[in-house]
């Protein structure tokens, strides 16, 4: 079990927004920035959102991010199909001196 | 365009090391403020962090495999190593080599990953 908690699924439908939840601690997400990756299966993690809220170059704004206290939001609008994927969040576990990253939420687009 | 590519064993017998290497291409290994480390992921399961290294020699790992881990850096040929000893079933899993970069804290570029298998 990781230390930082987001849901196993969550779906919506085509345009539609969804957001994923990444609840840690005051070890964690509470101390320092969150990064999250997505995955497409099969493929490598890519860099979708760092430092909380910033978009690497090349992501679409339709991403964005958030956090609050102890927990960190993805936001995704305008779902596409290519969306489909494994999201996870990261950041650095100090009580652990460690990268962690979160359990990993997969993304259904119906 | 920076690149990383793992390369090494793909199957290894219980007990015996496991041995990575990530080439760097595309940009210096020695480029400050940019760290190296590895990934792991096994089947059907998150990720997990093994450890991360500096050109300097600077070394993290995770606790929960320092004893078996080691990791090593060839600045001289943009290379950095893996080696995880007696290793089990456990440790199958698709292992990936990816940049740290120390200013934002995020794993900005990725290897394609290898999937290594122990097995007997």
């Amino acid at each position: 079990q990781s230390v930082l908690t987001q849901p196993p699924s969550v779906s919506a439908a085509p345009g539609q927004k969804v957001t994923i939840s990444c609840s840690g601690s005051s070890s964690n997400i509470g101390k320092t920035v969150v990064s999250w990756y997505q995955q497409v299966p099969g493929t490598a993690p890519k860099l979708l959102i760092y430092e909380n809220n910033k978009r690497p170059s090349g992501v679409p704004d339709r991403f964005s991010g958030s956090k609050s206290g102890t927990s960190a939001t993805l936001g995704i609008t305008g779902l596409q199909t290519g969306d489909e994927a494994d999201y996870y969040c990261k950041t650095w576990d100090t009580s652990l001196s460690a990268w962690v990253f979160g359990g990993g939420t997969k993304l259904t687009v119906l | 365009q920076l690149q990383l590519q793992e390369s090494g064993s793909s199957q290894v017998k219980p007990s015996e090391t496991l041995s990575l290497t990530c080439t760097v291409s595309g940009g210096s290994i020695s480029s400050r403020g940019h760290y190296w480390a590895w990934i792991r992921q096994p089947p059907g399961k998150g990720l997990e962090w093994i450890g991360t290294i500096y050109y300097s020699g600077t070394i993290d790992y995770n606790a929960s495999l320092k004893s078996r881990v080691t990791m090593s850096v060839d600045t001289s040929k943009d290379q950095f190593s893996l080696k995880l000893t007696s290793v089990t079933a456990a440790d199958t899993a698709v292992y990936y080599c990816a940049r740290l970069i120390g200013l934002s804290l995020s794993f900005d570029c990725w290897g394609q990953g290898t999937l290594v298998t122990v097995s007997s």
